[in-house]
């Protein structure tokens, strides 16, 4: 199976811009969880979403949001960025079924730099 | 609310030295336990998991088992290599949480020749 995509690779956007970001999971699974790492906070939870609904949210603001497609796909968006938006955008597929937590498959990221 | 505590980097070692990274978690139930690695511009990668108490995870030469009465589950692997360079995360998830991971802040390690 083809692993988790991620696109693009790598973004530069201005303060008070909007960005999308996008994210194929891997076939069959229905669950697609978004991740922001930076140096400084590590890996911190933004949002998950299954079978279109958003199942559990991190504690962003609302400047973050996202969305899940029929077919699964997901795609996150940013708006009125600011610097400290700078990070590596990570997203994470699993079956999502069940009581007990599923193993996560990450993409490779996409690079946000906010100038 | 549910966390994990991650040792301290960087760790430098030598070729074939053993290694321990320390993990220890705070949470409310039974949560499942993963290591990631992340080598240097790729994402992270499934290490190894345990889902309930006194399971061992192993992969690769890496083992961790999930300690209950300790809240733990230390990495470690008898002889590493120069290729196990890499980034290592401890993360839990609890049930019924929406498959929400808490990650701990990483331990770089680098394995010298």
């Amino acid at each position: 199976k083809a692993g988790v995509t991620q696109t693009p690779r790598y973004l530069i956007k201005t303060r008070g811009q909007q960005v999308t970001l996008s994210c194929s999971p891997i076939s069959g699974h229905r669950s697609v969880s978004w991740y922001q790492q930076t140096p400084g906070q590590g890996l911190q939870f933004l949002f998950e979403y299954f079978s279109e609904t958003q199942r559990n949210k991190g504690n962003f603001p609302g400047r973050f949001s996202g969305r899940q497609f029929s077919n699964s796909r997901s795609e996150m968006n940013v708006s009125t960025l600011e610097l400290g938006d700078s990070a590596l955008y990570l997203c994470a597929s699993s079956e999502g079924l069940g009581v007990v937590p599923d193993t996560q498959y990450f993409g490779p990221g996409t690079r946000l730099t906010v100038l | 609310g549910d966390s994990v505590t991650q040792m301290e980097g960087p760790v430098t070692l030598s070729e074939e030295a053993f290694l321990t990274i320390n993990c220890t978690y705070t949470a409310t139930g039974y949560p499942s336990l993963f290591w990631y690695v992340q080598y240097p511009g790729e994402g992270l990668q499934l290490l190894l998991k345990a889902t309930k108490a006194d399971d061992k995870g192993s992969n690769k030469g890496f083992e961790a088992t999930y300690r209950k009465e300790t809240t733990s589950f230390h990495l470690e692997k008898g002889s590493v290599q120069v290729s196990d360079s890499a980034v290592y995360f401890c993360a839990l998830s609890a049930p019924n949480t929406g498959n929400q991971f808490y990650f701990g802040t990483g331990t770089s390690l680098t394995v010298i020749p």
